[in-house]
């Protein structure tokens, strides 16, 4: 059984397209996170959510809305698709108060390509 | 801004040898810090973890090592194995919801 399964696991898209990916995790953690791997291979934090509560949004442009129907699925939508947004972005979950001690539980990517 | 810094990008072991891969951060902040090991096409998978209270954490044949006067930790993989292969990303928190801050991996390779 997949812990958190992120779908698609590759997108290929045109500037300008609206795309989503989505995330969901089977653990029964509270805590939500999306990541952004870029070509320089540092992980960023994007957003995380608690209990479909939206708790840290770091700056990331506004074409980025993260959707949490429920505290088990974090949905990442993209509008107007630019170049720079090729790259991998991971979904994550964790469990408080022990998410620092036992660490967040990754899904395996989805690499997104803009051409 | 760099909060957490892995200055070696790769790493040549032997296997059955010592791996030890460094960390620097430079947020005085940081309580919690974590070592997560990724392998191609995969996720990050956490390895082990270390309070700020504490100096050394040992599981199995990992430990960590914190020295916080000078804001330094580092990851002792004993004994190296060619399926320790893989990129290592050290992480750090300032406490529960806050943002865990990656540093940039730093490579692994054991060879038999």
């Amino acid at each position: 059984d997949t812990a958190v399964s992120q779908t698609p696991k590759y997108l290929v898209t045109q500037m300008g397209n609206d795309k989503s990916i989505k995330c969901e995790q089977n653990l029964g953690h509270d805590t939500m996170y999306w990541y952004k791997q870029d070509s320089k291979k540092f992980l960023k934090i994007m957003f995380s959510y608690n209990n479909k509560e939206l708790i840290i949004n770091e700056t990331v442009p506004n074409r980025f809305s993260p959707k949490s129907p429920d505290k088990a699925h974090l949905n990442l939508h993209i509008n107007s698709l630019e170049l720079g947004d090729s790259a991998v972005y991971f979904c994550a979950s964790s469990q408080d108060p022990t998410a620092l001690v036992y660490g967040y539980t990754f899904g395996s990517g989805t690499r997104l390509t803009v051409v | 801004d760099q909060q957490v810094k892995q200055n070696s990008p790769s790493l040549s072991v032997q296997e059955g040898r010592i791996s030890i891969l460094n960390c620097d951060y430079t947020n005085s902040m940081f309580d919690y810090f974590l070592w997560y090991k990724k392998y191609p096409a995969e996720g990050p998978t956490f390895l082990i973890s270390i309070s700020s209270i504490k100096d050394k954490n040992e599981d199995g044949r990992f430990t960590v090592f914190l020295n916080k006067s000078a804001k330094h930790l580092s990851l002792h993989i004993v004994p190296s194995q060619p399926g320790d292969s893989a990129v290592y990303f050290c992480a750090a928190s300032e406490g529960a919801g806050t943002a865990l801050i990656f540093g940039k991996g730093t490579t692994l390779s054991v060879s038999s």
